[in-house]
């Protein structure tokens, strides 16, 4: 079956530690993101790829780092600079390209916790 | 003003129930709407997707979209517990501009 797997399910960071968290998608999708959640608010863009190798900042890029090596795969580090990592993260992809107007499919998330 | 807002909740209904979702916007550059269902730790799924004014139909669930008053719904008829989930509005001006998202509402349907 054709998605998102997102892993972990569950991520514990201590202090000063940075951590990665994996996205991987067999859509053939061009573009992909990573986005934020947090109780009571909707989500928000981290970073966002267009295509291999190429990757923009989204509107809470401080703290977190990216990199699109594959088509498939766009890992996420949360630094130690990040000081509220705390969240649900989600990872989505799109057809992408032009027109670029197809929507957004997610991944199950990992929630990430501070020990 | 924030450019999206949806309805706070939660939501409580009985089973069987016509519910209506609302999302309201200040950016009149938006025209691709979506409503994305979200279940407890899961990611959300598209459940609806639109283009401009008008309205989409699909089984139980029909999306409406008001450019003019910058609202858009989401009903569904005959709601059945397996609704019971948070719902989100999102959407995007252009087709490579980003989406932004509503809070969410949550719905409980009562068997």
């Amino acid at each position: 079956d054709g998605g998102i797997t997102q892993s972990p399910k569950y991520l514990f960071r201590k202090e000063g530690q940075n951590v990665t968290l994996s996205c991987e998608q067999n859509l053939n999708h061009d573009a992909m993101y990573w986005y934020r959640q947090d109780p009571g608010q909707g989500l928000r863009l981290i970073y966002y790829s267009q295509i291999v190798n190429d990757f923009q900042k989204g509107d809470i890029a401080e703290g977190y780092s990216v990199s699109r090596e594959k088509k498939e795969s766009f890992p996420l580090t949360v630094t130690s600079a990040q000081k509220n990592p705390t969240a649900f993260y989600l990872c989505a992809s799109s057809i992408g390209g032009v027109p670029g107007n197809q929507p957004q499919h997610f991944g199950d998330g990992t929630r990430l916790s501070i020990l | 003003q924030k450019e999206v807002e949806q309805d706070p909740g939660p939501l409580s209904v009985p089973e069987g129930a016509i519910v209506s979702l609302n999302c309201t916007y200040s950016n009149s550059a938006f025209q691709y709407f979506m409503w994305y269902r979200q279940y407890s730790r899961k990611g959300p799924e598209l459940l609806m997707y639109t283009y401009s004014s008008g309205n989409k139909e699909d089984g139980r669930f029909t999306a409406q979209v008001d450019k003019s008053s910058k609202y858009i719904s989401l009903f569904i008829r005959d709601s059945q517990p397996s609704d019971s989930a948070t719902y989100l509005c999102a959407m995007r001006a252009g087709a490579n501009s980003k989406l932004t998202f509503g809070k969410g509402i949550t719905l409980s349907v009562r068997p």
